[in-house]
């Protein structure tokens, strides 16, 4: 199965606080994706990336947060400002080559205090 | 909007024995994907099949097998013999054409536990 990195695995930070979590996603692709799991629930799409741009992104998606590929290989989620509710896992994927089967990182657990 | 359902928010079933999960969704696309992903304790998402919507054959990937009813809208999981190692939340998702973005619509979980 195709590899997916995030960093870090857990993330602790004080409401109010900016963090960026950090995915490095199958090689050569074009597409990216972020989706959030709140504990206990569903897995929830936030948005995807395709070709340096935003493609789509959902209602969670707001002006708090931001995505970027600043170096060509690396992938980030930028929460602003965190709120309690941000807390949950946050999961990259990536489809595999000639493919639409997304592989996911291993997650983010975010804990905001 | 496409939609899937999962109505076992939870299951058990003994060691060696068979299982299936249900899943329904909806959509107006013809051409789709449909997937199995499984979460163990340690919360990594694992593919566990997949079936392209033009494929009246069933996947099957070793223990797992699929029984897709496209015109039903049915797409359950069968784990075979199954194995202490299954226990986990299976999630079932749902991907529209990827020219329309490709995102993963999940469905609520059903939680697996295998019993010895």
């Amino acid at each position: 199965e195709p590899e997916v990195t995030q960093t870090p695995s857990h993330q602790v930070t004080q409401m109010g606080q900016e963090v960026i979590l950090r995915c490095v996603p199958i090689s050569n692709h074009l597409y990216f994706y972020w989706y959030r799991q709140i504990l206990g629930q569903k897995v929830e799409f936030l948005v995807s990336f395709y070709n340096n741009e935003i493609s789509e992104k959902s209602e969670i998606f707001d002006d708090q947060f931001s995505v970027e590929r600043p170096d060509g290989s690396n992938f980030t989620l930028k929460i602003r400002s965190t709120k309690l509710e941000d807390s949950a896992m946050y999961f990259c994927a990536s489809p595999g080559l000639g493919t639409d089967t997304q592989y996911f990182g291993p997650g983010t657990r975010l804990t905001v205090l | 909007a496409q939609t899937v359902t999962q109505s076992q928010p939870e299951m058990s079933v003994q060691e060696a024995e068979t299982v299936t999960l249900s899943c329904t969704y909806d959509t107006s696309e013809n051409n789709y994907y449909l997937f199995w992903y499984k979460q163990p304790p340690s919360r990594q998402m694992i593919l566990v099949i997949r079936q392209e919507a033009y494929k009246q054959q069933n996947a099957t990937e070793n223990r797992f097998s699929v029984n897709f009813q496209k015109a039903a809208k049915s797409f359950s999981l069968k784990i075979s013999d199954s194995q202490l190692g299954d226990t986990a939340m299976y999630f079932c998702a749902f991907i529209g054409p990827l020219n329309q973005g490709g995102k993963l619509i999940f469905g609520q979980g059903t939680e697996l536990s295998v019993k010895p």
